[in-house]
């Protein structure tokens, strides 16, 4: 078990274009969560997964963010024409059980030249 | 609607001092209760737990209490170690989904 995984650790792109991440979560964990954290604040809540379902959005959710978890395995998280606003640290996290607390991955920093 | 409040940052302390970092939460019922750690660079990292009233979590040395009365979990250890600085957050299960609800953490800086 290698833990949750991120790719990419960073990401620079250009005001306008699109982009993707992925995240793979621990193999057993049913529920993924992504999370964006911005310099000196705490992580703030986008959505979550069971299995292959997407179950809750964030109003902080624009319609620019989809995300998808298909066959409730890896997840990626879209972000249509980019804005500099974008710019933070993407995290995923996975879980087992409820109320046990997450495992997180070590995220993707957006920066939005 | 649900909420947390930490002590505002950053905490320099001296090798060896006594760390305490308030937390107090706002939530409906008696959530879960979870303090994460966040070293430069990385992602967070599950420090501690504790799922109902007086139950407490610790690990590394680090303790927190929960007290229902009072909707709070304060972090505690007795002597920190330089290796200690990071950021700390605390962080409530609340509402539906097992979502976890960050305040804006509280950075230690321990020096020598």
């Amino acid at each position: 078990d290698t833990g949750v995984s991120q790719n990419p650790r960073h990401k620079i792109t250009k005001r306008g274009q699109n982009v993707t991440f992925r995240c793979d979560p621990i193999s057993e964990h049913n529920r993924l969560y992504w999370y964006r954290q911005t310099l000196g604040q705490g992580p703030e809540f986008l959505t979550y997964f069971q299995n292959e379902a997407q179950l809750e959005k964030s109003r902080l959710l624009s319609d620019r963010f989809s995300a998808e978890r298909p066959k409730g395995s890896f997840s990626t998280l879209e972000i249509q024409r980019t804005e500099q606003g974008d710019s933070a640290m993407y995290l995923c996290a996975s879980s087992l059980v409820e109320g046990g607390g997450y495992t997180f991955g070590s995220g993707t920093r957006l920066t939005v030249v | 609607g649900d909420s947390v409040t930490q002590m505002e940052g950053p905490v320099t302390l001296s090798e060896e001092a006594f760390l305490t970092i308030n937390c107090t939460y706002t939530a409906t019922g008696y959530p879960s209760l979870f303090w994460y750690v966040q070293y430069p660079g990385e992602g967070l990292q599950l420090l501690l737990k504790a799922t109902k009233a007086d139950d407490k979590g610790s690990n590394k040395g680090f303790e927190a209490t929960y007290r229902k009365e009072t909707t709070s979990f304060h972090l505690e250890k007795g002597s920190v170690q330089v290796s200690d600085s990071a950021v700390y957050f605390c962080a409530p299960i609340t509402g539906g989904g097992n979502k976890l609800t960050f305040g804006t953490g509280t950075q230690l800086k321990v020096e020598l």
